[in-house]
């Protein structure tokens, strides 16, 4: 099965940085990589989303970029505020009508310094 | 905008006991997730349901966890009996299938502590 890898587990920056989150994937038929964002008790929340025919994904200050053939993907995260503060999963699935049925990475808690 | 609907918010129960959870997903949405957070890690899907049928159940320990979508609308889970190991975050999703564009949404979850 898939087994998505993420790093680091820890990420501190200071407001106005940038933050990077990196994850590889093992299963090659892959091709529907969402980020989330989830605060402490709550539910995680899709911030955005990439699919295979795409190399790159922006919404204002994230981005999440694909590299299919080294099979890993990245959140960027620009003029980082202490509101960005949370944890993020990558994830990854079959997309198709399975593209629902992830698998996540273990997770990034970042932390925002003001 | 719809969302996906889980009861209880909170559940504590102890050793042994039965538990259930309920979800009731985005109307229309056909295909329905069952995913488990246990607290510093990923959600790991326990169990996927196309209308009422269950499509993989192959994460889903089945020696005391039960599912069930028999409407093929809103979704049981239940677990007999609970152990402390079970103690997580419930999540329910839904999507359609109809819509290769669509977005996974999750409901707010059902927190379990067994004592």
């Amino acid at each position: 099965g898939e087994n998505v890898e993420q790093h680091p587990s820890t990420l501190s920056v200071q407001e106005g940085d940038s933050a990077v989150i990196k994850c590889t994937y093992s299963d090659s038929a892959s091709n529907y990589f969402p980020w989330y964002k989830q605060e402490l008790g709550k539910r995680p929340q899709l911030i955005i989303d990439i699919r295979s025919n795409v190399g790159e994904k922006k919404d204002q200050r994230i981005a999440v970029t694909l590299n299919k053939t080294a099979k890993h993907f990245s959140l960027h995260i620009t003029e980082t505020q202490p509101e960005d503060s949370a944890v993020y999963f990558c994830a990854a699935s079959r997309g198709g009508t399975s593209y629902g049925k992830l698998t996540f990475g273990q997770g990034t808690i970042l932390t925002v310094h003001p | 905008e719809a969302e996906v609907a889980q009861s209880p918010r909170y559940k504590i129960t102890e050793k042994s006991q039965a538990v259930a959870f309920w979800c009731d997903p985005i109307s229309g949405h056909a295909t329905l997730y069952w995913y488990r957070q246990i607290l510093g890690q990923g959600p790991e899907l326990l169990v996927q349901f196309q209308d009422e049928s269950v499509v993989d159940d192959s994460q889903l320990p089945k020696d005391r966890f039960s599912a069930e979508r028999l409407k093929g609308v809103d979704s049981t889970l239940k677990i007999q009996p609970a152990e402390l190991g079970d103690s997580a975050m419930y999540l329910c999703a839904s999507s359609s299938a109809e819509d290769l564009n669509e977005k996974l949404f999750f409901g707010s979850g059902t927190q379990l502590s067994v004592l």
